[in-house]
């Protein structure tokens, strides 16, 4: 069954610094991956996807992730945190069989002024 | 604009109650998602559909129904038999090939008394 896991419940990085929230997955075939944000009380925001090609994929508000089959990680940088960045962020895989979206538990950013 | 519009977004319900989310897209997109978000749980798929009149249950559709008898529109029911029905509810939809990403709708919070 696919799977993705979310090692970190939260992450804290100073305003400024680059930041990485974690993301690892289990498909059988080609995985579709993705990255979403949610602020409080609002829908998911689609951030970027991985689909096939080059593995740093670069997405919006300045975010990109990197793909790595040998270690199945999807994992959400940005090479410089704002204050703004901090909410609730999501990795997804899409079941290739079943057109399923299964969702991480989320990792919370909080960045420091 | 086009969107995705889910009403209404605050709910309260007695227990033993029925109550149905709204769900409505103008995005032309044939695929359409329920999923239930608790704290520390992530996102559960509770329905999908990929086409009108027809819809498959996700992983947690007991206590659950839905429709799809057009296309811009996919209705969740939460019946009395949900045991824990209080929840933040997210509808999304999918256009295009099968790995573009979810859209989503603002959310509709339900609660028991």
């Amino acid at each position: 069954a696919q799977s993705v896991a979310q090692p970190e419940d939260q992450v804290n990085v100073a305003e400024g610094n680059p930041l990485t929230v974690k993301c690892t997955y289990s498909v059988s075939g080609n995985p579709y991956l993705f990255w979403y944000v949610q602020y409080p009380n609002r829908g998911l925001q689609f951030l970027l996807k991985y689909i096939t090609g080059d593995n740093l994929v670069k997405g919006s508000y300045g975010f990109e992730a990197e793909f790595n089959k040998s270690q199945t990680s999807f994992h959400l940088k940005k090479p410089s945190a704002l204050v703004s960045d901090s909410a609730l962020y999501f990795c997804a895989v899409r079941d290739g069989g079943t057109y399923k979206y299964i969702f991480g538990t989320g990792t919370r950013l909080k960045v420091l002024a | 604009d086009g969107g995705i519009t889910q009403s209404p977004k605050y709910l309260f319900r007695k227990e033993g109650q029925n109550v149905t989310l709204s769900c409505e897209q103008n995005l032309n997109h044939d695929a359409m998602y329920w999923y239930r978000q608790d704290p520390g749980q992530g996102l559960r798929l509770i329905y999908y559909s990929q086409i009108v009149n027809d819809f498959q249950k996700g992983d947690i559709a007991e206590g659950y129904s839905v429709s799809r008898e057009k296309k811009e529109s996919f209705p969740l029911t939460v019946t009395s038999a949900q045991k824990n029905p209080t929840a933040f509810y997210l509808c999304a939809s999918r256009g295009g090939s099968g790995t573009g990403e979810l859209f989503f709708g603002e959310g509709s919070r339900l609660t028991v008394l």
